[in-house]
């Protein structure tokens, strides 16, 4: 079946430090592959997203490429802010299982 | 207000005692789906449902029993609690589009089973 593989963390970065989180996946097709966002204390919410190979998404100064040859989707950003800190959760739909298939999450804390 | 509510956001309660979760969405969405959320295990899939009459188990669903009332409402019932049921839950409703299934997601019911 699908999986998602990412770090745990926690992920401990200084204010404007370049960020990094890794997501590798395995499934069957051409799923889309997302990132969500949860702050403390909320739900999980759409980050960004990519739906074919080379695609780029970005939201909010993050970036992920869709690497179908690496099967990968690296979370990016260049500067982040103390805001930044919460946990981030990569995510692939697979359209023949009809289901989102979420990684474990990864805590970031961004220290001022 | 809020897209996706659910209620309670926060419920104690003791080992045997029936217990239910309630959402409610206003995005007009078929898809309604229950997780829960454990550290180091991220979010997994309990119940979902396509459309008021299609209700599907998810990878952990044994305990657990769901009632989809209405398009707008789904409801999770933990027939006699257990301890290991402590747990975060979420609700989430999905608007799907070829392709691409975006998920949204409600604010979370902490659970606590003593």
């Amino acid at each position: 079946g699908d999986s998602v593989t990412q770090m745990e963390g926690p992920v401990t970065l200084s204010e404007e430090a370049f960020l990094t989180i890794n997501c590798t996946y395995t499934a069957t097709g051409y799923p889309s592959l997302f990132w969500y966002v949860q702050y403390p204390g909320e739900g999980l919410q759409l980050l960004l997203k990519a739906t074919k190979a080379d695609d780029k998404g970005s939201n909010k100064g993050f970036e992920a490429t869709y690497r179908k040859e690496t099967t990968s989707f690296h979370l990016e950003k260049g500067s982040v802010q103390v805001s930044d800190s919460a946990v981030y959760f990569c995510a692939l739909y697979s359209g023949g299982y009809q289901k989102v298939t979420f990684g474990i999450g990864t805590k970031l804390q961004v220290i001022p | 207000d809020a897209d996706v509510t659910q209620t309670p956001r926060n419920r104690i309660t003791k080992t045997g005692k029936r217990i239910m979760l309630e959402c409610s969405q206003t995005k007009g969405h078929d898809r309604m789906y229950w997780y829960r959320q454990d550290p180091g295990l991220g979010l997994r899939l309990i119940y979902y449902s396509f459309d008021v009459k299609d209700i599907n188990k998810g990878e952990i669903s044994d305990g657990y029993s769901v009632s989809r009332q209405a398009q707008a409402k789904f409801s999770l019932s933990l027939e006699s609690a257990i301890p290991n049921q402590t747990a975060l839950y979420f609700c989430a409703t999905s608007d799907t589009q070829g392709l691409q299934e975006t998920q949204y997601f409600g604010p979370g019911t902490r659970l606590l089973v003593l």
